[in-house]
């Protein structure tokens, strides 16, 4: 069954620290892989995805992920923490049956202390 | 942010009452769903429109019934829902074939 795990239901980093949020999946075929962040009563906004090529991809806000096909892991990635990085991560993958829906992990909370 | 919008942004209901979540997209989007959020868990699918015809999801009880008039608009109608639908209801687009989605900020529900 497809399936996305995001291990840590929280995270906490020092400001100026590096950070990393985890995220593995089991999807048959190629995955595209997602990760969406969402601030306090705000809906989802998307950060980044991979879909092929380079296994570091870049996105938004400084963050970046790095695909691992034998780990089948996508970990988001930021080397210096800001505080207002504080929220719920979400990662996710692309439904392999070829509906283009996502499939998504429970997110991780992530919690930048000053 | 404005590109998907909802309303209202938080309801109060009762078991007997029946309302309707209000979605509207400004993205020229032709695919829209609407996922239930609650806390610690994955996002829920509950339906999807695709070039407005609805993709079925057999997981979804009744007294949940979507309507999708047009492309930049969604509607969820709600009627006799239980204490454990109180969640976060989140509407979403996108371009049909293209996994990226735009989310809007979501309708708090609470179900008494």
């Amino acid at each position: 069954a497809q399936s996305v795990a995001q291990p840590e239901d929280q995270v906490n980093v020092a400001e100026g620290n590096p950070l990393t949020v985890k995220c593995t999946y089991s999807v048959s075929g190629n995955p595209y892989l997602f990760w969406y962040v969402q601030y306090p009563n705000r809906g989802l906004q998307f950060l980044l995805k991979y879909i092929t090529g380079d296994n570091l991809v870049k996105g938004s806000y400084g963050f970046e992920a790095e695909f691992n096909k034998s780990q089948t892991s996508f970990h988001l990635k930021k080397p210096s923490a800001l505080v207002s990085d504080s929220a719920l991560y979400f990662c996710a993958v692309r439904d392999a049956s070829g509906n283009y829906q996502l499939i998504w992990g429970a997110g991780t909370k992530l919690i930048i202390k000053p | 942010e404005t590109g998907v919008t909802q309303t209202p942004r938080h309801l109060v209901m009762g078991m007997t009452n029946k309302k309707s979540l209000k979605c509207e997209q400004h993205l020229g989007h032709n695919a829209m769903y609407w996922y239930k959020q609650s806390a610690k868990k994955p996002l829920e699918l509950m339906f999807v429109y695709s070039l407005e015809e609805r993709v079925e999801n057999n997981s979804v009880p009744s007294r949940f019934s979507p309507e999708c008039p047009n492309s930049s608009h969604l509607f969820l109608h709600l009627h006799t829902l239980q204490p454990e639908d109180s969640a976060l209801y989140l509407c979403a687009s996108s371009q049909v074939y293209q996994e990226t989605q735009y989310f809007g900020p979501g309708t708090r529900l609470l179900v008494l």
